[in-house]
């Protein structure tokens, strides 16, 4: 099936930094890569999502960018704030299912330092 | 995500009992899905719906069933509950109807906590 991983695990920032987490999957024909918030005590909301027409989105201060040659893609957030705290999680198409359905990485937690 | 419902939101039970979890949603979504999510491990895919009448095993089906009872709701059953399926359930949607644009959106409920002991 999809494989994707995401790198780090944990990520601690001031506020104020940039803060970049990135995904690589394993198959080529994925075209659709979402970005997931969690908060503690809820489920995951999307922040962004990009297709495979594209090479980098924006939606103030997150964007996403993708490399497709390299199977990787990246979420970025700048002028972190406390409450970008949180965990994140990135997914790409699950193959065994069709792409029908979507396979998460394994998380990372964002902590920014007041 | 207040559209889509998880009851209960926690759960304590014992080894070898019948659990179910139900999940209802008014975004007016066909499509539904179960996930797991343990620590490190993000969510994994239990089972998905496309509609009331199409079921479709995720990649860790095993102990685990489902019910479509009707587009909004979607229900996931432990038939004899064991310790290692402690953890936190996500029931999720998304609008097929848009789907030939390819995937979209999934939009997830609060979750429940479930302990196994």
């Amino acid at each position: 099936g999809e494989n994707v991983e995401q790198h780090p695990s944990t990520l601690s920032v001031q506020e104020g930094d940039s803060a970049v987490i990135k995904c690589t999957y394993s198959d080529s024909a994925s075209n659709y890569f979402p970005w997931y918030k969690q908060e503690l005590g809820k489920g995951p909301q999307l922040i962004i999502d990009i297709r495979s027409n594209v090479g980098e989105k924006k939606d103030q201060r997150i964007a996403v960018t993708l490399n497709k040659t390299a199977k990787h893609f990246s979420l970025h957030i700048t002028e972190t704030q406390p409450e970008d705290s949180a965990v994140y999680f990135c997914a790409a198409p699950q193959k065994d299912t069709g792409r029908r359905a979507l396979t998460f990485g394994s998380g990372t937690r964002l902590q920014v330092q007041p | 995500d207040a559209d889509v419902t998880q009851t209960p939101r926690n759960r304590i039970t014992k080894t070898g009992k019948r659990i179910m979890l139900e999940c209802s949603q008014t975004k007016g979504h066909d499509r539904m899905y179960w996930y797991r999510q343990d620590p490190g491990l993000g969510l994994r895919l239990i089972y998905y719906s496309f509609d009331v009448k199409d079921i479709n095993k995720g990649e860790i089906s095993d102990g685990y069933s489902v019910s479509r009872q009707a587009q909004a709701k979607f229900s996931l059953s432990l038939e004899s509950a064991i310790p290692n399926q402690t953890a936190l359930y996500f029931c999720a949607t998304s609008d097929g109807q848009r789907a030939s644009g390819g995937n979209q959106p999934q939009h997830f409920g609060d979750g429940t906590r479930l302990s196994i002991l």
